[in-house]
C-alpha cells in the first residue's frame, strides 16, 4: 500500500530533551516536506527536500533540523524542544514537477512539550 | 511568508444544504488546490486548479480558479455527514517557488443530521 508513515503518532516530552520524528514514504517520491498545524494558522511549512541531500527552509524553520540521506526517509529533529513547538506535525511527499501539488500526507504526529 | 485568507473559519449546516467557502490572497497564484482533513488524518487532495477561470468538479464538489488569480472557491452540493472535516485551500506562486505550497487557515465543516 502506497503511504507516508510517521512515528511516533503521539509524543509528550519536556523542554530541552532532543527528539526525532521519523517520516518514511514507499512511493519513490523525490520531494518531501514537513509542516506544522496550529489552530487558526493552517499548515505552515518547516523544511522541505527536493531530493537526497537537498534540503531547504520553509516558512517556520527555527528550532528544527532535517536530513535526507535516503530517498524514502526525511526525519525531523528538535535539538532542544520548547513549549512553543507543541503542535501537530505532518510529513508529506510527492513526485517532482507539477506533481508537487499532489502531496501525500502522513497521519500526523501530535507533540506536546512541557 | 505569503498567506491565504480562507473564510469562513467554521460552518454549521444541516445535512442536504449546499456549502460555499473561499480563499483569497493579495498576490497572484499559479495553482490553487483544495484539501480535506478528517479527524486524526492528514489532508487529502480533493481538487487541483491550474488555469485562471478554470472550473473543476469532483463528484458533489466544484472548485473555481478566480479570474484575477488571487482567489479560489469551493462548493459542496447536497452535503452528507461524511463531508465533515476541515477544508484547506493551498496555493503555489512564482514568488514562493514551485516547491512550496502556502495553506489557508482552514474551514471547519460541521453537519447536523
Amino acid at each position: 500500500e502506497a503511504q507516508v508513515t510517521q512515528n511516533p503518532r503521539y509524543l509528550i516530552t519536556v523542554t530541552g530533551k532532543k527528539l526525532t520524528v521519523t517520516c518514511s514514504q514507499n512511493m519513490n517520491h523525490e520531494y518531501m516536506s514537513w509542516y506544522r498545524q496550529d489552530p487558526g494558522l493552517g499548515l505552515r511549512q518547516i523544511y522541505y527536500s527536493m531530493n537526497v541531500e537537498v534540503t531547504d527552509k520553509g516558512d517556520v524553520p527555527e528550532g528544527y533540523k532535517v536530513s535526507r540521506k535516503e530517498k524514502r526517509n526525511f526525519p525531523l529533529i528538535l535539538e532542544s524542544p520548547s513549549p512553543n513547538q507543541t503542535s501537530l506535525y505532518f510529513c508529506a511527499s510527492s513526485f517532482g514537477g507539477v506533481a508537487y501539488n499532489e502531496q501525500f500526507f502522513g497521519p500526523g504526529t501530535r507533540l506536546t512539550v512541557l | 511568508g505569503q498567506q491565504l485568507n480562507q473564510s469562513p473559519q467554521s460552518m454549521f449546516i444541516q445535512e442536504g444544504e449546499d456549502v460555499s467557502m473561499n480563499c483569497t490572497s493579495s498576490s497572484i497564484f499559479n495553482t490553487w488546490l483544495w484539501y480535506k482533513q478528517e479527524p486524526g488524518e492528514g489532508p487529502v487532495l480533493l481538487i487541483a486548479l491550474y488555469k485562471a477561470g478554470e472550473l473543476t468538479s469532483n463528484g458533489r464538489l466544484t472548485a473555481q480558479f478566480g479570474i484575477t488569480r488571487k482567489d479560489s472557491f469551493l462548493n459542496i452540493s447536497a452535503s452528507i455527514p461524511s463531508d465533515v472535516g476541515i477544508y484547506f485551500c493551498a496555493g503555489r506562486s512564482r514568488i514562493q517557488g514551485a516547491q512550496k505550497l502556502v495553506f489557508g487557515q482552514g474551514t471547519r465543516l460541521t453537519i447536523n443530521p
